[in-house]
């Protein structure tokens, strides 16, 4: 399958300081990628999807000006945690389609540990 | 969001045991995917199912997509410890991100010798 790799594995960073994690696709090339986040014992939330050349779409909830995406080519997208708090700790996966489109498949990176002080 | 439900959220049983876990919803989705996570990992893609009654076979893993396309099942024969892990399922539907996933809440499952 195609790998996806993140960016740090896991980062500790005191409260109001800003943290970057990178996603990239490694044998493939994603114009679309997706960021989720997780918390302990549940499932994946969608944040944002990342696009390459233009403006990420953020759902519900998520707020755009705290959690900055930019899609810089077709193999990188980093998500941005700014003055990150304690609440914003959690678990942060990224993902990108690949293999058969068709069917709609994503493959993920291995996530990072994001724990804020 | 398309919401899937999961059931059961946790299972605990023994090496050899059988186990069914289910994806539910009130949704129709394109494609569905089961994934397996570990802690502290991604999540792993297990298969991709696409047709209305479709069924998967993957080693001691029997998957099945339910004739509407609302609904999944994992079924796992003679378990062993080595699947022990978190299974999540995940619907593709469109929306205006293009098509994304949607997941379940998952099965947290323990396979103990």
């Amino acid at each position: 399958g195609a790998v996806v790799s993140q960016h740090p594995s896991w980062v500790i960073c005191k409260s109001g300081t800003s943290v970057k994690i990178e996603c990239r696709s490694l044998d493939f090339q994603a114009t679309t990628m997706f960021w989720y986040r997780q918390f302990p014992k549940q499932s994946l939330m969608l944040m944002a999807t990342s696009n390459e050349g233009s403006k990420a779409t953020y759902e519900q909830g998520v707020e755009k000006d705290k959690f900055l995406i930019n899609h810089a080519s077709l193999t990188l997208s980093t998500l941005t945690v700014t003055s990150a708090h304690p609440e914003d700790s959690s678990f942060y996966i990224c993902s990108a389609p690949a293999g058969n489109l068709g069917r709609h498949e994503q493959f993920f990176g291995p996530g990072t540990r994001l724990t804020v002080l | 969001t398309q919401l899937l439900e999961q059931s059961p959220q946790f299972l605990s049983i023994q090496e050899g045991e059988n186990l069914t876990v289910y994806c539910n919803s009130s949704s129709v989705f394109s494609s569905l995917q089961w994934y397996r996570q570990e802690p502290g990992e991604g999540p792993v893609l297990l298969v991709t199912v696409v047709t209305g009654g479709e069924v998967k076979k993957l080693k001691r893993l029997t998957f099945q997509f339910g004739d509407a396309r609302k609904d999944s099942s994992l079924h796992i024969t003679a378990a062993q410890p080595g699947d022990t892990g978190l299974y999540l399922c995940a619907g593709s539907s469109y929306s205006n991100s293009g098509y994304a996933l949607n997941f379940g809440k998952g099965t947290s499952l323990l396979v103990t010798p």
